[in-house]
């Protein structure tokens, strides 16, 4: 099992441009998230989805969309970055529930934004 | 949801037992608290979890006190491959949805 993939691992984009990062996962997990965290701080949570066809803000949602496109996969959207958004971006999935305390992190996308 | 307080830093050497508190003072009738370690350019990893007096795993143990206001992870010699930032976490058991990981504690063990 590759556990959570995620793609790009690195991105440079500039001031006004849009992107979407990919995630996905292959535990046959109900709920997905997607962090940010920047540097020397702890994860903050952007989006998170319960279950396939639902998703919910988490703690710093301004500036992200996201879609869960089926069970599997959780992408985010940056329609216009900013430099504020300048972080490194992690998916996570877990069981439903009970389970949702051990969640399972992807490697991670390292973005900037100039 | 219960904020957490931990150490920003702490040093110790190979082969001692470290022991790492976190204060949740506001911690609710029905939140487990839950301790996760992030090597650098990682995401983080589940190390254990716990809702009262003690849990063990091969990896660690997390000692509870009846009050709940804080918990202390145990990792039990510890060797170079151990520094890492630890989070501790508190969160309902079936809101984890929200979880918060606050700075963590950097442990940074010598030889």
């Amino acid at each position: 099992n590759a556990g959570v993939t995620q793609t790009p691992k690195f991105q440079v984009l500039k001031t006004g441009q849009s992107m979407t990062l990919q995630c996905a996962q292959d535990m046959n997990h109900n709920s997905m998230y997607w962090y940010r965290q920047d540097p020397g701080m702890g994860l903050r949570l952007i989006y998170y989805s319960a279950s396939e066809g639902t998703t919910d803000k988490g703690e710093v949602p301004n500036g992200y969309n996201v879609s869960r496109l089926n069970k599997r996969e959780f992408s985010l959207r940056l329609e216009s970055a900013a430099p504020s958004q300048t972080s490194v971006y992690f998916c996570a999935s877990s069981g439903a529930g009970a389970e949702s305390y051990e969640q399972y992190f992807g490697p991670g996308t390292r973005l900037t934004v100039t | 949801l219960a904020k957490t307080t931990q150490p920003i830093s702490m040093d110790s050497y190979e082969g001692q037992e470290v022991n790492i508190t976190c204060s949740h003072n506001n911690i609710a009738t029905n939140d487990y608290i839950t301790w996760y370690q992030q090597f650098p350019s990682q995401g983080p990893r589940f190390i254990i979890q716990g809702y009262k007096t003690k849990v063990t795993n091969e990896v660690a143990s997390l000692f509870i006190p009846a009050d709940r206001k804080s918990s202390t992870l145990s990792l039990p010699r510890v060797s170079l491959s151990d520094t890492a930032v630890y989070y501790c976490l508190v969160g309902g058991q079936y809101n984890f949805n929200k979880f918060y990981f606050g700075s963590g504690t950097k442990l940074n063990v010598k030889p």
